[in-house]
């Protein structure tokens, strides 16, 4: 069973653009949601994450915006570079015992036109 | 190089085979995790370890898999009488416990894994 619903499954956005991916969760009984960049090849790193009881969270040109009433949360890539073409996955530590298990969504494939 | 590390990265098998992964995290992390990622999707929970005490296997992992960190330093997945369905992509990742923050995994770049 799915926890969190990303959407779109896939992006294009111009160099210097602002892409933007969504996510949607069930509950908020979890301590933290985090986004990942994965390149082809390699494993998931930590972009940036956010806890449920801050509202925004700006790391460079990475921002979380988070909305706890309407259980969203969304990342935004200001100014979007070539480089920045990966795989981007929210997601959100499980565990009430802190074991800090992550579950992931399904991801979105981004691509930055040059 | 200090990050998590993985081997094999490739391994083909024939059905039936039994596969091992061997993952070595982080120097002084003391918590150790197993991934499975098929393509075009998030990675998927499938173990943890605390030192070497495994706390937590998804009913994902079949009978089929163990995994072990007998020291409590590097770990290993073993898949027994792989089936086509095993294919994916196998990721480690590694942590520091206790604090009152989000304690960050880093993750190693995988195995991926073709059964045939």
């Amino acid at each position: 069973q799915q926890q969190v619903k990303q959407s779109p499954q896939s992006l294009i956005v111009q160099k210097g653009g602002i892409s933007i991916i969504n996510c949607a969760y069930e509950n908020t009984a979890f301590d933290y949601f985090p986004w990942y960049q994965q390149f082809p090849g390699k494993g998931p790193a930590l972009l940036i994450a956010i806890r449920p009881d801050v509202s925004e969270k700006k790391e460079g040109r990475f921002t979380i915006s988070f909305n706890k009433s309407a259980k969203q949360f969304s990342l935004h890539i200001m100014d979007s570079q070539p480089g920045d073409s990966a795989t981007y996955f929210c997601a959100r530590l499980q565990g009430r015992n802190r074991d800090d298990k992550i579950i992931f969504g399904k991801g979105t494939r981004l691509h930055i036109l040059p | 190089d200090t990050g998590v590390s993985q081997n094999p990265r490739h391994k083909i098998t024939k059905r039936g085979q039994n596969v091992t992964f061997r993952c070595d995290p982080i120097s002084e992390h003391n918590r150790l995790y197993w991934y499975r990622q098929t393509l075009g999707q998030g990675p998927e929970f499938l173990t943890y370890f605390q030192n070497e005490a495994q706390l937590e296997k998804s009913r994902l992992l079949s009978d089929r898999f163990s995994a072990e960190r007998p020291k409590g330093s590097f770990s290993t997945l073993e898949i027994q009488r792989t089936e086509q369905g095993d294919s994916a992509m196998y990721l480690c990742a590694s942590s520091i416990s206790g604090g009152f923050s989000y304690n960050e995994q880093f993750f190693g770049p995988g195995t991926r894994l073709t059964v045939l």
